[in-house]
């Protein structure tokens, strides 16, 4: 069981550019969420998608999208970047999505210069 | 809404030694509670979750937490410290989904 895997692992992108993060979640998970965690904070929910729809999202900017694909993978894209977007990005899987175990890859480190 | 307050944003103790971090959460439904270990570069990994039944919840790695309804608590403990326990601690509560809202994390050090 590969568990929930991220890519890229760091990436590095200019002010106001666009960036797709990737997620594949763990075996027999159909549920996807995105957490952002700055340098020395917790980590903040971002959006979380099942059944290839956005179920809930966070205090986050449109800015942010996502998409989930049939295969239950999921795509995380910021547009517009800003310096503070610079963060762990993680990505957690859970089967259903109603208050079951999430488990989560190793994130995306992404930094804006 | 729900919130997450842990106290101490350090904790440095002897190897050895007992471990207490603390958690503090506000939910207005009956909450699902977690605590998740980050080690340096890595992801969360779950710790232990109290969800219904027994308030005295055992983990992995010797750790425990009791869910403490009245003081709205959620404490982790470990008897005995181990130099590889040194790692970012986060406690999270759930609500009727599986949103996660985090604390701000305890920085756990432990000196030989």
């Amino acid at each position: 069981d590969a568990g929930v895997t991220q890519s890229p692992t760091h990436l590095i992108k200019t002010r106001g550019q666009q960036v797709t993060l990737r997620c594949s979640p763990k075996s027999g998970h159909d549920t996807v969420s995105w957490y952002q965690q700055a340098l020395g904070q917790g980590p903040q929910f971002i959006f979380q998608y099942y059944e290839e729809e956005e179920r809930q999202r966070g205090n986050f900017p449109d800015r942010f999208s996502g998409h989930q694909f049939p295969n239950y993978s999921s795509e995380l894209n910021v547009n517009a970047l800003l310096l503070g977007d610079s963060a762990l990005y993680l990505c957690a899987s859970s089967l259903g999505g109603l208050r079951t175990e999430a488990f989560f890859g190793q994130g995306t480190r992404l930094t804006v210069v | 809404a729900q919130s997450v307050t842990q106290l101490g944003s350090h904790v440095s103790v002897s190897e050895g030694a007992l471990v207490l971090l603390r958690c503090n959460y506000s939910s207005s439904v009956p909450p699902y509670l977690f605590w998740y270990v980050q080690y340096p570069n890595q992801g969360l990994q779950l710790l232990l979750k109290y969800t219904t039944g027994a308030t005295l919840v055992k983990g992995i790695n010797g750790f425990e937490a009791e869910f403490k309804k009245s003081e709205t608590s959620f404490h982790l403990t470990k008897p005995s410290a181990h130099m590889s326990d040194a790692a970012e601690y986060f406690c999270a509560v759930s609500d009727n989904t599986d949103k996660l809202i985090f604390g701000t994390g305890t920085r756990l050090q432990v000196f030989p």
